[in-house]
């Protein structure tokens, strides 16, 4: 059974403050996907990484991921009120299932 | 441009008093998941299609079935609700895993 640990589960910063939030595993995955959900909605896709080491970027957030294809990290810049959400990294394999982090609740504060 | 539509948004139903939710989607993608999502928790795979073929998580209930007609609906039945079925309930679709594109879920009260 593949796992994904993503720490941390919570996170409350200031507005401007930059941001961290990590997963990471034992197994290797062929994608790592990036989502951000808001209360009530669907999650919705920020980003997809699928080589070793490969890096995105998306306005102000930055997301990379490792060299072993084993863990990922999502990094924001000048953290902005409407960052507020639940973020989930999910990762792929060969079965068409996304292995899905537990979720980093986000909350950003003015 | 909606890609992955659910209905209804709120369904309220009463213990034991079976519900359908519905999902449709309009980007011809051959995968399509139903996830039951509960308070700021991930997403729990319920089951998923992978064209025709119906794949079950190990540990969904009985009490959970999904249809899939055709490419672009699939309906989720829950035969008899427990309390412990409010929850959020997600469609997703996906191409070929890297990505997958969900709705905007269907919130279940169980009264």
């Amino acid at each position: 059974t593949q796992l994904l640990e993503q720490s941390p589960q919570f996170l409350s910063i200031q507005e401007g403050e930059n941001l961290t939030v990590y997963c990471n595993s034992s197994s290797v995955f062929s994608s790592l996907q990036w989502y951000r959900q808001e209360p009530g909605e669907g999650p919705v896709l920020l980003v997809t990484v699928v080589t070793g080491g490969e890096v995105k970027k998306l306005k102000r957030l930055t997301f990379q991921f490792g060299d072993a294809r084993k863990d990922s990290s999502l990094h924001i810049t000048a953290a902005q009120t409407g960052d507020t959400g639940l973020y989930l990294c999910a990762g792929g394999g060969s079965n068409y299932k996304l292995t899905f982090g537990k979720g980093t609740l986000l909350t950003v504060n003015p | 441009d909606a890609m992955v539509i659910q209905n209804p948004r709120y369904q309220v139903t009463q213990f034991g008093k079976p519900v359908t939710l519905s999902c449709s989607q309009t980007l011809n993608h051959n995968v399509m998941y139903w996830y039951q999502q509960k308070s700021s928790q991930a997403p729990k795979l319920l089951f998923h299609y992978y064209d025709k073929d119906f794949n079950n998580e190990a540990d969904t209930p009985d009490n959970f079935q999904s249809r899939r007609p055709n490419t672009s609906f699939c309906f989720l039945d829950i035969r008899s609700p427990g309390l412990g079925d409010a929850a959020m309930y997600l469609c997703a679709t996906s191409r070929d895993l890297r990505g997958e594109y969900f709705g905007p879920g269907t919130r279940l009260t169980v009264t």
